[in-house]
């Protein structure tokens, strides 16, 4: 398996808390990113970074914030949390531009 | 926007039989990926296939692509009660590989 993990792995928090969820690669792979996924809708794209510093929005990033300071570390904050975030959140990394994706196992946070 | 389309949504079948999955997708693409997710885990890459490429073959695992028509097919053979799992389509369609995913189609694999 990838070296990549997640924390917390679950968090029950309430509406307007900020909230940070953590991906930790051991891979130095260069792409990252995060998936929210919602019955109904399969995983979507909230942000992805393509090197440190450097990051743009994806298809759902209203709400969410993201940073990366060094290669390992991809921070997703969600500055005042909603009842619409509760979801299960994915963070993937990649090596390459094209190819394969490796996931986290996910973090479950309910907002309420 | 959902750019892969999986179908069907669900599939109920035997062990030993062969099984199906359908995507769709609406726009020119990079390569396309397949993706299984076991209950309550983590996704699972199965195999991509390139734009230039027709079919590929992995295992058990058969994945065509007809760009034509903008559609894959993932077949998998002679299943297992372990292939029980959603298996999804993603499209990489920019230069940082970021993919669209289809909702998935949930297969069962009765013993």
């Amino acid at each position: 398996d990838a070296g990549i993990t997640q924390s917390p792995r679950h968090k029950v928090t309430e509406t307007g808390t900020p909230v940070t969820l953590r991906c930790h690669q051991t891979e130095n792979h260069r792409y990252m990113y995060w998936y929210r996924q919602d019955p109904g809708h399969g995983l979507r794209l909230i942000h992805y970074s393509y090197g440190v510093k450097d990051t743009d929005k994806g298809e759902v990033s209203d709400g969410y914030s993201v940073s990366r300071s060094k290669t390992e570390d991809f921070l997703l904050t969600l500055e005042s949390a909603t009842s619409s975030q509760t979801s299960v959140y994915f963070c993937a990394i990649s090596g390459q531009s094209g190819n394969e994706q490796f996931f986290g196992p996910g973090t479950r946070l309910t907002v309420l | 926007s959902q750019q892969g389309e999986e179908d069907p949504q669900a599939l109920s079948i035997q062990e030993g039989e062969n099984a199906t999955m359908n995507c769709s997708y609406k726009t020119s693409i990079n390569n396309l990926q397949w993706y299984r997710q076991n209950s309550g885990r983590g996704l699972v890459h199965l195999i991509l296939i390139r734009s230039n490429e027709r079919e590929k073959h992995s295992g058990r695992l058969r994945v065509t692509l007809d760009t034509s028509k903008k559609s894959s097919s993932l077949l998998i053979t002679a299943s297992r009660a372990a292939d029980t799992a959603s298996y999804f389509c993603a499209t990489d369609t920019s230069g940082y590989s970021t993919l669209t995913f289809g909702k998935g189609t949930m297969l069962l694999v009765s013993p």
